[in-house]
């Protein structure tokens, strides 16, 4: 069984804050790693795909790392916005297979 | 470029009853995959459609089904529904091959079962 574990389950910032999350994974087979956004009532929209050991990617005020070999992932938010709040998922993939194995998600809430 | 879309939005059902659920894929994609969230949990993998013959499929049952169209639009099907099956069902649509599997989801279909 494959377990993608994602910490903490939900988080309450005030807005300016800046904020991590973090994103587990089985370290071995590892072909890709997703990071989704989900806002309320919309679809979940990709932001990164993540290959490689050791990648950084970075859209506006959202940034990813990833740690293929301790099978790790997070997921930084800095200067938070109200804007940002939504449930964060990852999605594992093993071995360039078809399936994406979600964590439960980080749902972020920005206040004002 | 149209985006995916899915219908219907919400639907409530009896047990025992069947439901099919819809979705468009996003212009060019040739893949389509199905998930199954129920209240917190993250996305459960049900089947993935290519070319319109089944790819992979998660741990469901075989009440659980899927048709792929050649417009690359596809249905779930779910027979005998029972309570459990009361979730949200995403659809995602991706163009096999490319970008190490992206997705493009659909807002969903809310699927009650009394």
């Amino acid at each position: 069984i494959l377990n993608v574990e994602q910490s903490p389950q939900s988080l309450h910032v005030q807005e300016g804050d800046s904020t991590n999350f973090t994103c587990s994974f089985p370290s071995s087979n590892f072909y890709a790693l997703h990071w989704y956004r989900w806002e309320t009532a919309k679809s979940p929209e990709a932001l990164f795909v993540m290959t490689l050991n050791g990648d950084e990617k970075k859209k506006g005020r959202i940034s990813a790392t990833l740690n293929t070999k301790e099978g790790y992932s997070y997921l930084y938010i800095k200067g938070s916005q109200p804007e940002d709040s939504a449930t964060y998922l990852c999605a594992f993939i093993k071995d360039s297979s078809y399936k994406l194995i979600f964590g439960s998600g980080t749902r972020l809430l920005v206040r004002p | 470029e149209t985006g995916v879309t899915q219908s219907p939005t919400h639907l409530i059902k009896t047990r025992g009853q069947q439901v099919t659920l819809r979705c468009s894929s996003q212009s060019g994609h040739n893949t389509v995959s199905w998930y199954q969230q129920a209240l917190g949990q993250g996305p459960q993998f049900i089947f993935q459609y290519y070319r319109e013959e089944e790819n992979g499929r998660g741990n469901f049952p075989p009440r659980f089904s899927g048709l792929q169209f050649p417009n690359y639009s596809s249905e779930l099907n779910v027979n005998a529904l029972e309570l459990d099956d009361s979730a949200l069902y995403l659809c995602a649509s991706s163009l096999s091959g490319r970008t190490y599997n992206e997705q493009f989801f659909g807002p969903g279909t809310r699927l009650t079962v009394l």
